[in-house]
């Protein structure tokens, strides 16, 4: 059984650095192709897409975001953390980790219940 | 802003088809790259209801159903009932490795 879990910060301040943890079960980032994402969602707008890392360690990120984050992995721990630079007050919402099924598809097949993160001074 | 376009709500009775549209590009869903779907119930986190533009995971009901053509994929739901009512998300990517969620669809059930 696959599980997710996102942990962090509850509350930054505008210029802060956040640093989210997931920590998930039920499958290994030794294993081919497998990868943890990131996604955000502001309150009562669209799933962003922000990042994944790979198995292999190959990182890819959202375009529009690059300059601002850092996905990381411990294996050992079964943890990936999300660092964003610089937070903004536009970056509140909840932040998502997902198993990523595969680098060849792009499918995220199942999900952490997501951590509100609220940016303000 | 998002490179998938979806109609921002679809409504039915229960018992009724509806049907929403995720409409991309020639570098995303128009150069054969999968469509998956994702319904998020008020509060919840999204959970993958289509993968690989018409394959539905196990345990979700047969009344979900995507197809894809061209640079657009659709998302069908036979039969609506009250627990549909949620918000559903598209989902592709490019040669880059780069994902892109929609806009959403809110479904109302009515």
């Amino acid at each position: 059984q696959i599980t997710l879990k996102e942990s962090g910060p509850t509350l930054v301040k505008p210029t802060q650095t956040l640093t989210l943890t997931c920590t998930f079960s039920g499958f290994s980032l030794r294993t081919s192709g497998v990868g943890v994402g990131w996604i955000r969602q502001p309150p009562g707008k669209a799933l962003e897409w922000l990042g994944v890392i790979y198995w292999d360690d190959d990182k890819r990120y959202s375009p529009s975001l690059k300059s601002r984050l850092t996905i990381t992995k411990d294996t050992s721990k079964n943890q990936v953390f999300l660092t964003m630079t610089n937070m903004d007050p536009v970056d509140t919402g909840t932040y998502y980790c997902a198993h990523d099924y595969s680098n060849y598809v792009m499918q995220f097949d199942y999900w952490g219940q997501g951590t509100l993160v609220t940016v303000s001074s | 802003q998002s490179v998938l376009t979806q109609p921002p709500s679809v409504s039915g009775a229960p018992g009724q088809r509806v049907t929403m549209s995720c409409t991309g590009s020639s570098s995303n869903i128009g150069a054969g790259y999968d469509v998956h779907w994702y319904q998020q119930l008020p509060g919840t986190a999204p959970k993958l209801l289509i993968h690989g533009n018409n394959n539905r995971p196990s345990g979700v009901p047969d009344r979900f159903s995507g197809s894809k053509s061209g640079t657009s994929a659709s998302l069908a739901i036979t039969g609506l009932q009250a627990e549909d009512e949620a918000d559903y998300y598209c989902q592709s990517y490019d040669s880059s490795l780069t994902a892109f969620f929609g806009t959403g669809t809110k479904v109302s059930v009515l």
